[in-house]
């Protein structure tokens, strides 16, 4: 089944203990995205990755990271988390063809909250 | 900069009425694409359409229809004869073409009452 698996759903953790969320696709999709979902603000774009080893910043970067070493996988890297960090956290991937904009699939989620 | 509106944040409606979800967008770029996407309450984001900004023609698809126009940039989406499983909450997003990068609104939340 074509999917995008992120773990773990649900975290809860304390400002300052760095954590990592993984994300994976199985659709050999070039391009991985991580958003944030706030109420009232919609879903923001924090990075994404063209393709391998490549990754750049979207809107709201700040506090976070992330690496694409395989195709498969982008995981977000929060070092040092704050409580404003607080949020609904998704993952997306899809093609990457030169002109196009493609329909992303998005992971279930990860609900994360610092405290 | 790329801008995506929906002004409407709740909307309730009964069961099998028609109900409208307005999506208005700002972009520099000539083209672009435009896309729906559905949140039910179990929290997924499901795909609903996509349509590129060199075609203005409306879609249907059931009970879910698009009208684009570009002149009013804006990208609505009709769901006709509601059902309670249509309770979500609706993204409008936009994506400038060369790149995948997803600018979504704030979406809207639609409750259909049995």
């Amino acid at each position: 089944e074509a999917q995008v698996t992120q773990n773990p759903r649900y975290l809860i953790t304390v400002t300052g203990k760095k954590l990592t969320v993984t994300c994976s696709q199985n659709m050999n999709h070039e391009y991985m995205s991580w958003y944030r979902q706030d109420p009232g603000l919609g879903l923001r774009q924090i990075y994404y990755s063209m393709n391998v080893e490549v990754t750049d910043k979207g809107d709201v970067p700040e506090g976070y990271k992330v690496s694409r070493k395989e195709k498969r996988n982008f995981p977000l890297i929060l070092e040092s988390p704050s409580p404003n960090q607080t949020s609904l956290y998704f993952c997306a991937s899809s093609l990457s063809i030169p002109g196009l904009a493609h329909e992303q699939f998005f992971g279930p989620g990860t609900r994360l909250t610092v405290l | 900069a790329q801008k995506v509106t929906q002004a409407q944040t709740e909307i309730s409606v009964v069961e099998k009425e028609d109900v409208t979800l307005d999506c208005v967008y700002e972009t520099r770029d000539t083209t672009y694409y435009l896309f729906w996407y559905k949140q039910p309450p179990s929290g997924e984001l499901v795909f609903l359409i996509r349509r590129n900004s060199f075609d203005e023609q409306n879609e249907i698809s059931g009970r879910y229809s698009w009208n684009f126009q570009k002149s009013t940039s804006s990208f609505n989406f009709t769901i006709t004869a509601s059902q309670v499983v249509d309770s979500a909450v609706y993204f409008c997003a936009l994506s400038p073409t060369g790149a995948n990068n997803l600018f979504f609104g704030t979406g809207t939340r639609l409750t259909v009452i049995p």
